[in-house]
């Protein structure tokens, strides 16, 4: 099973906001709503920044927020920072009881 | 604390063996499904293995079924993975990683222990 597919890179400005696409299929993104998204650092473990689509756990910024329209979810994050400069990486649950990541996608902050 | 520490991890050479641990804490270990996920270098996250809470039910990724084996002692809260027939490709940081529910969002990550399978 393929990867979800992310952008590879996007950019913003501070203070600016950025969406993140990531593309499944009805198998996937499009068919459950167990749709992830989790920040990662270089050298560190990944946090959850999104669960079920649209969720925050606590302790996540409201700037993060997560929707999804068919086989696509989306991450915006809004009023970017210095701090958010990370890769940003999508999961879903699928429909053969597997879970599958995007690609990533490298986040800077011009 | 909720806490989760790999270890295990080492240079194996290909077709060759390597077991990893994780041992967790910090909340109750028997109630939850557990995963394993990986990172190659300079590469993205790979979804591995998961196991059920009672540890009855497991679940592969294509690109390792038949070579790794997960389990879990409920008694020592421990979880582990079991790699056969190691290959290049296998060479990755192994996270262990506590899900929400069981197959879905996962909340606590350990730090990864290194696996490189080199000649």
């Amino acid at each position: 099973q393929s990867a979800l597919t992310q952008p590879a890179s996007v950019s913003g400005s501070p203070g600016q906001s950025i969406t993140i696409s990531c593309t499944g299929t009805s198998s996937d993104v499009g068919g459950f709503n167990y749709v992830s998204w989790y920040q990662q650092h270089p050298g560190t473990a990944p946090k959850l920044m999104i669960y079920d689509v649209s969720n925050r756990p606590s302790g996540v910024s409201n700037r993060f927020s997560g929707s999804k329209s068919g086989n696509t979810a989306s991450l915006t994050i809004s009023g970017l920072q210095a701090e958010d400069e990370a890769d940003y990486y999508c999961s879903s649950y699928t429909s053969i009881s597997t879970v599958i990541f995007g690609g990533g996608t490298n986040l800077t902050v011009l | 604390e909720v806490q989760l520490v790999e270890s295990g991890g080492g240079l194996v050479q290909p077709g060759g063996s390597l077991s990893l641990s994780c041992a967790a804490s910090g909340f109750t270990f028997s109630t939850y499904g557990m995963n394993w996920v990986r990172q190659a270098p300079g590469k993205g996250l790979e979804w591995v293995s998961g196991i059920s809470a009672s540890g009855t039910d497991t679940y592969y990724a294509d690109s390792v079924k038949g070579r790794f084996t997960i389990s879990r002692d409920n008694s020592k809260n421990t979880l582990s993975l079991q790699m056969n027939s190691l290959r290049a490709e296998d060479t990755a940081v192994y996270f262990c990683a506590k899900p929400l529910r069981f197959l879905d969002a996962f909340d606590v990550w350990g730090r990864g222990t290194m696996v490189t399978v080199s000649s």
